[in-house]
């Protein structure tokens, strides 16, 4: 069964970069997508980006300017890494595997592994 | 647009039926998948595809979907089903095809 576990600092500084990794057990990172999403104290999920085991990247317009997501499949990880963070960057950061299919003419993915999720407080 | 957009609560008698929407023009190319997230816990999936069911989930859960519309029905719904509710589905807006969460739904079982 396959488990995700998100690891980093709880606390950054404004300005600072933010740096988690989510280690990926009982399973391969090879094949699927692996995404990271946040979720702000009180609100909603937001998606943060995903990488492809191959490389590829994808991430959130919103957040592209600052959002690196890589992947070292030798260790079984993946890892964000959010630069120049504010306060409105605190939230729980839960890391996900996702996949993708179809159905006729319509495509579809889900993401059906996550991680508990980690908090981070951005403050100085 | 890139929006998903739910319908912020949602409330069912326990044991009736209760249909969660989700909205967006992406929904005509993409099916949404649907997740439940209760206080202090991650989400889970609950629907994803046309209408499939991860291991584990009730079969009270099901999916469907019409034109720029998905839907989430729980079928005699159970005080453990009373959660927060998102959608996700890919975003198709512009040049762009990342993914987009709706804000959510939290259902209310009375």
């Amino acid at each position: 069964q396959v488990q995700l576990q998100e690891s980093g600092p709880g606390l950054v500084k404004p300005s600072e970069t933010l740096s988690l990794t989510c280690t990926v057990s009982g399973g391969s990172i090879s094949s699927y997508y692996w995404s990271w999403i946040r979720q702000p104290p009180g609100k909603g999920l937001e998606w943060i980006g995903y990488i492809y085991y191959s490389g590829s990247t994808n991430y959130n317009p919103s957040l592209k300017s600052r959002v690196t997501i890589s992947v070292d499949t030798s260790k079984n990880q993946f890892s964000l890494k959010l630069s120049s963070v504010t306060a409105a960057d605190t939230a729980v950061y839960y890391c996900a595997r996702a996949s993708s299919g179809s159905y006729y003419v319509l495509h579809y993915y889900y993401m059906d592994v996550w991680g508990k999720g980690t908090t981070v407080t951005v403050s100085s | 647009s890139s929006e998903l957009t739910q319908d912020p609560a949602v409330s069912v008698a326990l044991g009736q039926t209760v249909r969660i929407t989700c909205q967006g023009d992406s929904l005509r190319s993409y099916y949404a998948s649907w997740y439940q997230q209760k206080p202090g816990q991650a989400p889970v999936l609950v629907i994803y595809g046309k209408n499939n069911r991860p291991s584990g989930i009730p079969d009270r859960f099901s999916g469907s979907s019409s034109g720029n519309t998905a839907s989430l029905t729980i079928t005699g719904a159970q005080a453990e089903d009373e959660a927060d509710y998102y959608c996700n589905s890919r975003d198709s807006s512009g040049n762009h095809l990342g993914w987009v969460f709706g804000g959510g739904t939290k259902l209310t079982v009375l």
